[in-house]
Formats: structure tokens, C-alpha cells, sequence
């Protein structure tokens, strides 16, 4: 079956930097999404990777292994307006989007 | 960049009754729109693939008597929430994705809070 993992919850410090992991099994594979969601809104698009190697986007940077199924998304000098869930997406060989639960980032001052 | 209206925000509506929500897509044409459903604190869950011309492919468990998507044109498709009922309740959010590339990012809309009471 198709399955992606993420962590549920994570907690990190305002100005430091977090790494949140995804692993992913597809059917075929025709890259990966980082969203952002805020409580009570809908999704943001953040990045997407379909070769391997490091994406960086100002504060945000997303990486990509294809042989490791694995995704991360990596967030320097966190702000508190960070705190949101991040959504990991893989697209499949129909080009259909496989999501995961998401992890809820929860910003400390 | 590419903007999805989505329409209303929120709507309160009395059990029985019925509820249209309107997904656009503002500066590009998609094919295929989504409709998702988000239970607070849970993740995501698609419910079904709009098709312009042609009948939606709903997920499983999702009634299509009771959820009606209608894809009229290559910017707009409405979801109807058939006598709704409590149970319905929740946040519906639509999304779609430029026409011809399939690899592009799913745009959203900004999601309609749905109340039943």
C-alpha cells in the first residue's frame, strides 16, 4: 500500500532551526510537497522536490533522498508565526497526491 | 501566482437543508479540481477528484448522492452538501492544479467552515 510517516508533534525554540522528517511509500513516484497549514485555514504551498539533493527557499529548505524514500524540511531562525502543521505529499505514478498526517510545530519563546 | 477562490468561508445551515460551495480557479484553467474534508486536529481527506465534463470520482465511503460535484467549466466546480446533518460539519476545502502539468503544485482554496445545526 501506499504510506506516508511524519512525526505527530514536534516543539522547538524561537531562532533556532527543525528538521521535520518524512519517509514515503509509493506507488511510483513523480516527486515530493511541503505545505504549511495554520489552524483554521487551508494549506500553503511550500516547496517541491523531485530530484534528490537540497532545495533552499530563504528560511526554508527541503531535501529529498529517492532511494531512502525520505523527505525533510528543514526551518532556520523559527519564528513564532511558524508554529502550523507541515504536510508531506508524494505524488504517485498517476500523479496523485498520497498525503500524510502531518506534523504540528509548536514554537517556544 | 495561481489563486483558487473558494466561496463561501463559512456558512451555517439547518440539518436538512442543502449547501453549495463554489471552487474557482482565478488565473489559470484545471482539469481536475479536489475536494477535500478536514476534521479538527486531523489530517487531510480527499473525498473526490472533479472532472470537467464528466462525472466525479468520489473516495471510498464518500456518498455521491449526498455530496454532489458538479465541474461545469475549467475554472469552476461546487461541491452540494445534500440535507446536511451535524455529521457534516466541517471543514471543506477545494484545490486545484494548472492545466497541463501534472507534476505542478496543488493550489487551495481558503476553505469553507461548514456548521450544521
Amino acid at each position: 500500500g501506499q504510506n506516508i510517516d511524519q512525526p505527530t508533534e514536534m516543539t522547538a525554540t524561537e531562532g533556532a532551526i527543525v528538521q521535520i522528517n518524512c519517509t514515503y511509500q509509493t506507488s511510483g513516484f513523480n516527486g515530493l510537497f511541503w505545505y504549511q497549514q495554520h489552524a483554521g485555514e487551508a494549506p500553503t504551498f511550500l516547496s517541491y522536490n523531485v530530484l534528490d539533493g537540497l532545495e533552499e527557499k530563504g528560511r526554508f529548505s527541503s531535501f529529498l533522498s529517492r532511494s531512502k524514500g525520505y523527505s525533510y524540511l528543514l526551518l532556520k531562525e523559527l519564528q513564532m508565526k511558524d508554529s502550523a502543521s507541515y504536510l508531506c505529499a508524494a505524488l504517485d505514478s498517476n500523479y496523485q497526491l498520497i498525503w500524510g498526517a502531518g506534523t504540528k510545530l509548536i514554537i517556544k519563546p | 501566482g495561481a489563486v483558487v477562490s473558494q466561496h463561501p468561508s463559512w456558512v451555517i445551515c439547518k440539518s436538512g437543508t442543502s449547501v453549495k460551495i463554489e471552487c474557482r480557479s482565478l488565473d489559470f484553467q484545471a482539469t481536475t479540481m479536489f475536494w477535500y474534508r478536514q476534521f479538527p486536529k486531523q489530517s487531510l481527506m480527499l473525498m473526490a477528484t472533479s472532472n470537467e465534463g464528466s462525472k466525479a470520482t468520489y473516495e471510498q465511503g464518500v456518498e455521491k448522492d449526498k455530496f454532489l460535484i458538479n465541474h461545469a467549466s475549467l475554472t469552476l466546480s461546487t461541491l452540494t452538501v445534500t440535507s446536511a446533518h451535524p455529521e457534516d460539519s466541517s471543514f471543506y476545502i477545494c484545490s486545484a492544479r494548472d492545466l497541463g502539468f501534472d507534476n505542478s503544485p496543488l493550489h487551495f482554496g481558503n476553505g469553507t467552515r461548514l456548521t450544521v445545526t
